[in-house]
């Protein structure tokens, strides 16, 4: 089982409709965890991050923790074709040595 | 303010040498982390320094080094370069280690090619 499991995609959204992601770790020491997005040739930007179990929202993000089913995703509402990325979910484990674990990224398509 | 610096942006090398990959943080940031992300895999942890030490380092050979400076600047270092070893290899800083709910901030990469 990998440590961090994302669906690889691709996601495709019409434009102005919610997408939806879900990442699963494995490990429930798991501390803290971040959305980040990359573009194609580019490098990770973050978008949030979220350690308390529940909801947090930030402008058209809003990520959901669930330390009990060991998952997290993130919704993206009104997604327009420049959200077309892919997605990164990563996980940080005090207990591994503060290795931030990545999974292997969900590919989302946002269609005009 | 500025962000992570990495260089050089490519860098091509034949099997058998040696590279160095430079990475300077974002000002105030303790914390640097190397990852490498092959084409169409997902980012593998490479090491972790802070505060001028080797905190953690990933599942690859001990051919892959670095070493953080006292201006927590980094260099990683990857000897007896194989095929295999072309990546794209990103640098992240962060204030204080991630599991503090401390982001990284990545850098642009190094694209290294090995031929």
């Amino acid at each position: 089982q990998k440590e961090v499991e994302q669906n690889s995609g691709p996601l495709s959204v019409p434009e102005g409709a919610i997408a939806s992601l879900n990442c699963t770790y494995s490990d429930r020491g798991s501390q803290s965890f971040f959305w980040y997005r990359q573009y194609s040739g580019k490098s990770p930007e973050l978008i949030m991050f979220i350690y308390s179990n529940g909801d947090k929202e930030d402008g058209r993000f809003t990520a959901q923790l669930n330390k009990a089913s060991q998952y997290v995703s993130l919704l993206i509402r009104d997604s327009q074709p420049s959200d077309s990325a892919t997605y990164l979910c990563a996980v940080a484990v005090r207990a591994a040595g503060n290795k931030l674990t990545f999974g292997g990224g969900t590919r989302v398509l946002v269609k005009p | 303010e500025a962000g992570v610096t990495q260089s050089p942006t490519h860098l091509i090398k034949t099997r058998g040498q040696q590279a160095t990959l430079r990475c300077s943080p974002i000002s105030g940031h303790t914390s640097v982390y190397w990852y490498q992300q092959a084409l169409g895999l997902g980012l593998q942890f490479l090491l972790w320094y802070d505060e001028g030490e080797e905190r953690n380092r990933g599942n690859f050979p001990p051919r892959f080094s670095g070493r953080q400076f006292p201006n927590y600047s980094s260099e990683l270092n990857v000897n007896a370069l194989e095929l295999e070893d072309s990546a794209l290899y990103l640098c992240a800083s962060s204030l204080v280690a991630a599991f503090y709910n401390s982001p990284l901030h990545f850098g642009n990469g190094t694209r290294l090619t090995v031929t």
